[in-house]
């Protein structure tokens, strides 16, 4: 079946700083892409979708300028948390449509110390 | 009011036993509705998409009910492998557009 991937897997930085967390559609082209993020115990909320070409569309309550989101090739979508905090440390995961169903990658999570 | 809402758990059930989840989705324009499986610290896993008239799949059998807007999901015969948490999904328009994930439902099977 179509795999996605994410990269890094797992990342621990300071307060303050940024991370860029990658999501590749590895053997099909995808237009859209979709940013989740998971807290503990908790289920999966859309962040936003990420369009090839264009603007990201945030879901309501998700800060655009905080959360960046580019799409720059069909089978790329990246996310910069951007001047991280504590609270933003999240399993974040991506999912790509493809012909039959989404996808998603194995997740990212972060740690922001 | 949620998009889509679940009774979180857990269903502690020993082996062999039958168990059903239900979901309740709040948008009735939703079009294409699925359960996933997650388990802990992955990412969730497609188990089946739920059609209007239903659909089974060895053990595991969706129904859809359009008038009272939910979903359900039985498993026969559990399984020690079938613990984790199910999570329910609606999208509002079909062509696996945006998915609303409910909080899941988490199945403990116990020997």
């Amino acid at each position: 079946g179509a795999v996605v991937s994410q990269h890094p897997s797992w990342v621990i930085c300071k307060s303050g700083t940024s991370v860029k967390i990658e999501c590749r559609s590895l053997d099909f082209q995808a237009t859209t892409m979709f940013w989740y993020r998971q807290f503990p115990k908790q289920s999966l909320m859309l962040m936003a979708t990420s369009n090839e070409g264009s603007k990201a569309t945030y879901e309501q309550g998700v800060e655009k300028d905080k959360f960046l989101i580019n799409h720059a090739s069909l089978t790329l979508s990246t996310l910069t948390v951007t001047s991280a905090h504590p609270e933003d440390s999240s399993f974040y995961i991506c999912s790509a449509s493809g012909q039959h169903e989404q996808y998603f990658g194995p997740g990212t999570r972060l740690t922001v110390t | 009011r949620k998009e889509v809402e679940q009774d979180p758990g857990p269903f502690n059930v020993p082996e062999g036993a039958t168990v059903a989840f239900n979901c309740t989705y709040s948008n009735s324009a939703s079009q294409s509705f699925f359960w996933y499986r997650q388990d802990c610290r992955k990412e969730p896993k497609l188990l089946m998409s739920v059609y209007s008239s239903g659909n089974e799949d060895g053990r595991f059998t969706a129904q859809l009910n359009r008038a009272s807007q939910y979903i359900s999901l039985l498993i026969r015969d559990s399984k020690l492998s079938d613990s984790a948490t199910y999570l329910c999904v609606v999208t509002p328009l079909t062509g696996f557009n945006k998915f609303y994930f409910g909080s899941g439902t988490k199945l403990n099977v116990k020997p």
